[in-house]
């Protein structure tokens, strides 16, 4: 079936340092989803991304879709010590079935001790 | 929050016991989804609904079944438990399959002993 890879799996953040977080696939998806869970907590939503390009902001993350619809990045500039948390990427094709919401093994972002 | 609440927060249960897990929603959604987390695996979906009596399996639904009876509520039932099962589980709704992104719940955490 359809997977996502995601990297990096895990990182350490230091307060005031830019964090970059990718997912790749073989297939195509029609839109792009990131996620944050905190312990303890469903995913929160952060940034949706509907079309090839799309480059999209919420505060200090940004988010593309991939030229290609096989790849997303996210982007957290001047990170805070409430951004640790685990990110999850999230594949929608609209061709597959009505819950084909494939998501990323996810990246944990831990403070840099 | 998004009005999804999941039920109970915590349970533990003895292998070869049935265990219903209960989702209920205020927002009125079409769709309802079921998935497990594990570490390594990410979010995986067992079974998903687009309307009142209407599901169909994801992924993983082996070993469970669902039930939408009313549209605020959609029931994870494991039949038999196995230690195979021990997982979290999040409810998720959204109200269109394609756009927006999924709400989810806080998550129930299912110990099979």
């Amino acid at each position: 079936g359809q997977q996502l890879n995601q990297s990096p799996q895990s990182m350490f953040i230091q307060e005031g340092e830019d964090v970059s977080m990718n997912c790749t696939s073989s297939s195509i998806f029609n839109t792009w989803l990131w996620y944050k869970q905190d312990p303890g907590e469903g995913p929160v939503l952060l940034i949706a991304l509907y079309k090839a390009g799309e480059l999209t902001s919420n505060g200090r993350l940004t988010a593309q879709f991939g030229i290609t619809r096989k790849d997303s990045f996210l982007n957290i500039s001047a990170s805070i010590p409430s951004d640790v948390g685990i990110y999850f990427c999230a594949g929608l094709n609209y061709g597959g079935s009505q819950g084909n919401l494939i998501f990323g093994k996810g990246t944990k972002l831990s403070v840099k001790p | 929050d998004a009005g999804i609440t999941q039920s109970p927060r915590h349970k533990v249960t003895e292998t070869g016991t049935p265990v219903t897990l209960r989702c209920h929603q205020t927002e009125n959604h079409r769709y309802m989804y079921w998935y497990r987390q594990d570490p390594g695996h990410g979010l995986r979906l067992i079974h998903y609904s687009y309307g009142v009596k209407d599901t169909d399996k994801g992924e993983v639904s082996d070993g469970y079944s669902v039930s939408r009876s009313k549209t605020e509520d959609f029931l994870l039932t494991l039949e038999s438990a196995t230690s195979s099962q021990t997982s979290v589980y999040f409810c998720a709704i959204s109200e269109s399959w394609t756009v927006y992104g999924y709400t989810f719940g806080s998550g129930t955490r299912l110990t099979v002993v």
